[in-house]
């Protein structure tokens, strides 16, 4: 699965757009970019998923540039409960396996 | 409550001891993940079911672990002989189909301690 790269920590004011990055340079055509987040003390929870076109949910959009190099997940309205450690994924079928890395911890403050 | 269920929450555990966990995923779920998160690290893949078989399992998983779905429902996993770097979250996920095109969901873990 190709690598990816986050950065460890972005700051957020309540009630703006949360833009968080990912670099995923070395990943193929059938890899899907996978967006979790852990809220402290509990389970990863979905928020969004990509192959190649941007995609939109009640959640979060996600923008994959044309070359799928990176990605931006964007949380329209940031609120106080999306301070969490987001992690991005690139993930391709033959394994049943999402491969986290260390994330970004997004604090959205007051 | 319908979502993935895993217990004890917490489990303190004496070097040397045996520990189990329970998984009981959602209704219907075919697929069954577990994970290991140590503090600062995202979580890292275990072993995964599909119904009853074990079908892929990490090199992290030593003799020492070992999992179990006997009906294609709940899980379990065992580690026998706990050391102080089993110290970790232990989660679990379900899903419908493979997880490329859809989402797995976790469990809030058992946070094992082992003193």
């Amino acid at each position: 699965d190709a690598k990816t790269t986050q950065p460890p920590s972005m700051d957020c004011a309540e009630g703006r757009a949360a833009n968080l990055p990912c670099n995923h340079s070395t990943i193929s055509g059938n890899e899907y970019v996978y967006w979790y987040r852990q809220i402290h003390s509990q389970g990863p929870q979905y928020i969004i998923h990509g192959l190649k076109n941007n995609e939109t949910n009640e959640m979060a959009s996600l923008i994959i540039t044309e070359d799928r190099k990176s990605s931006t997940l964007i949380l329209p309205h940031a609120t106080l409960r999306d301070t969490a450690v987001y992690y991005c994924i690139v993930f391709k079928g033959g394994s049943e396996k999402l491969v986290f890395g260390k994330g970004t911890k997004l604090t959205v403050n007051p | 409550d319908t979502g993935v269920s895993q217990d004890p929450r917490h489990k303190i555990t004496k070097r040397g001891q045996n520990v189990t966990f329970r998984c009981d995923p959602i209704s219907e779920h075919n697929r069954l993940y577990w994970y290991r998160q140590t503090l600062g690290q995202g979580p890292e893949f275990l072993t995964y079911f599909q119904n009853e078989a074990q079908l892929e399992k990490s090199r992290l998983l030593s003799d020492r672990f070992s999992a179990e779905r006997p009906k294609g429902s709940f899980s379990t996993l065992e580690i026998q002989r706990t050391e102080q770097g089993d110290s970790a979250m232990y989660l679990c996920a379900s899903s419908t189909r493979p997880v490329p095109g859809t989402e797995a969901f976790f469990g809030q873990g058992t946070r094992l301690t082992v003193v």
